[in-house]
């Protein structure tokens, strides 16, 4: 019983660097999210995917793109990382509706150097 | 704008205690839902409680209560008997019909500490 799968669980990268997040579920549901959480912050939402083949800009997108491969999958791309995008990453799944809660990953924990 | 506000950063109590978490949130939205999430150290979202805007009756969930005051617009998390494991951050969160995908709209957290 996976739920939501993120990989890795650690990183760290030197400023410029790019990679990819990965993040994938197994409860069918429709919507994806992607979440960063800093000291003192709570989670801010970055983009998301209402259903599969849309994608949004949440609060804070500058410096990310997303790629909603399937259903199951929902990738989260830094291009050229900075510094300020060091923290923990949360994917999450829920349906659509409010009463439903989102499931979320273990997290990413990446550092930018 | 919309926002949940936890204005205690850190909760003390003791084991079998009961303790009350404060959230406030701020949506002209009449239908939203009210969520709580447990963080322990190991750093997973632990979903712990919901409770719907036209929902008559406090939620409860085993020892998780919610205080849901809709006219103050709060949404306080009531822990009865406090455990050694329930040391962790609680964050209160808020999804809206309507808005970004429903996404959550998070607090800043509380930390609760329990203690023997």
């Amino acid at each position: 019983n996976a739920g939501v799968t993120q990989t890795p669980k650690f990183q760290v990268l030197k400023t410029g660097q790019s990679m990819t997040l990965q993040c994938a579920q197994d409860m069918n549901h429709n919507s994806m999210y992607w979440y960063r959480q800093d000291p003192g912050m709570g989670l801010r939402l970055i983009y998301y995917s209402a259903s599969e083949g849309t994608t949004d800009k949440g609060e804070v997108p500058n410096g990310y793109n997303v790629s909603r491969l399937n259903k199951r999958e929902f990738s989260l791309r830094l291009e050229s990382a900075a510094p300020s995008q060091t923290s923990v990453y949360f994917c999450a799944s829920s349906e659509y509706e409010i009463n439903q809660p989102q499931h979320f990953g273990d997290g990413t924990r990446l550092s930018i150097l | 704008a919309q926002k949940i506000t936890q204005t205690q950063p850190g909760m003390f109590v003791q084991e079998k205690e009961a303790v009350t978490l404060d959230c406030t949130y701020d949506t002209s939205d009449p239908s939203y839902g009210l969520f709580w999430y447990k963080q322990p150290s190991s750093g997973e979202m632990i979903f712990l409680i919901y409770q719907g805007s036209y929902d008559q009756q406090n939620a409860t969930e085993g020892r998780y209560s919610l205080n849901f005051q809709k006219a103050r617009k709060s949404a306080n998390l009531v822990i009865s008997a406090s455990q050694l494991g329930d040391s962790a951050m609680y964050f209160c969160a808020m999804r809206r019909a309507n808005q970004a995908g429903t996404a959550l709209i998070f607090g800043k957290g509380t930390t609760l500490s329990v203690s023997s």
